[in-house]
């Protein structure tokens, strides 16, 4: 079975507050990708960060830092110095050997002035 | 131009109308998806795609039934649809269906089903 797990429901900071969305997720397989998205309020789902199952690297990306730990089986996702635009609802998701993408029930940030 | 973009934004119907939602990207991808996102719930994958032939339907009830014309183009008609058919629907494209490919969204269309 495989699950994506993203236990905050709903966040919210002061803008230029540091933020974490957690992710953890199951899986059997042994190569599988790991995505997170934005949807903002438009309603679109907006592509961030692709990693696979073999690269434990940590990426930033800007403000946008991301934490990939197999042994926890979590994917985090940092927002530093947040800001009002940051404020959308953040999806984690998994790609195995099912193919097509299993999100988690995302995570509402709200960043207030 | 987005690169994905669903039409209409917002439809309201009835019970017994019958109403197709279309879907179209200008990316040159070969895989299309349909997403249904309900309150409170995680994206449910719908239909898959992947040049043109339908590799996945995902226990969906026959009232949803996919089109795939090409692999510009996806439609999704509805036909008595219910109340708890209510939610925001989503298409994607990808290059292709292979794991780990990462799929783009349109905006989506609100259904309301009264």
């Amino acid at each position: 079975a495989q699950k994506v797990t993203q236990a905050q429901t709903e966040i919210s900071v002061v803008e230029k507050e540091d933020v974490t969305l957690d992710c953890v997720y199951e899986t059997r397989d042994t190569t599988y990708y790991l995505f997170w998205y934005k949807q903002p309020p438009s309603g679109e789902l907006v592509f961030l960060i692709r990693r696979n199952s073999f690269d434990e690297q940590n990426e930033i990306s800007g403000r946008y830092s991301w934490n990939f730990q197999k042994s926890t089986s979590s994917f985090n996702f940092t927002i530093t110095a947040s800001q009002v635009v940051d404020s959308a609802v953040y999806f984690c998701a998994l790609s195995n050997s099912g193919y097509a993408l299993n999100f988690g029930k995302g995570t509402s940030l709200l960043v207030t002035p | 131009e987005t690169g994905v973009t669903q039409t209409p934004r917002h439809l309201v119907m009835g019970m017994t109308n019958k109403k197709s939602l279309k879907c179209e990207q200008h990316l040159g991808h070969n895989a299309m998806y349909w997403y249904k996102q309900s309150a409170k719930k995680p994206l449910e994958l719908m239909f898959v795609y992947n040049f043109k032939e339908q590799t996945e339907n995902n226990s969906v009830p026959s009232r949803f039934s996919p089109e795939c014309p090409n692999s510009s183009h996806l439609f999704l008609h509805l036909h008595t649809l219910q109340p708890e058919d209510s939610a925001l629907y989503l298409c994607a494209s990808s290059v292709d269906s292979s794991r780990g490919t990462e799929a783009f969204f349109g905006q989506g269309t609100r259904l309301t089903v009264v």
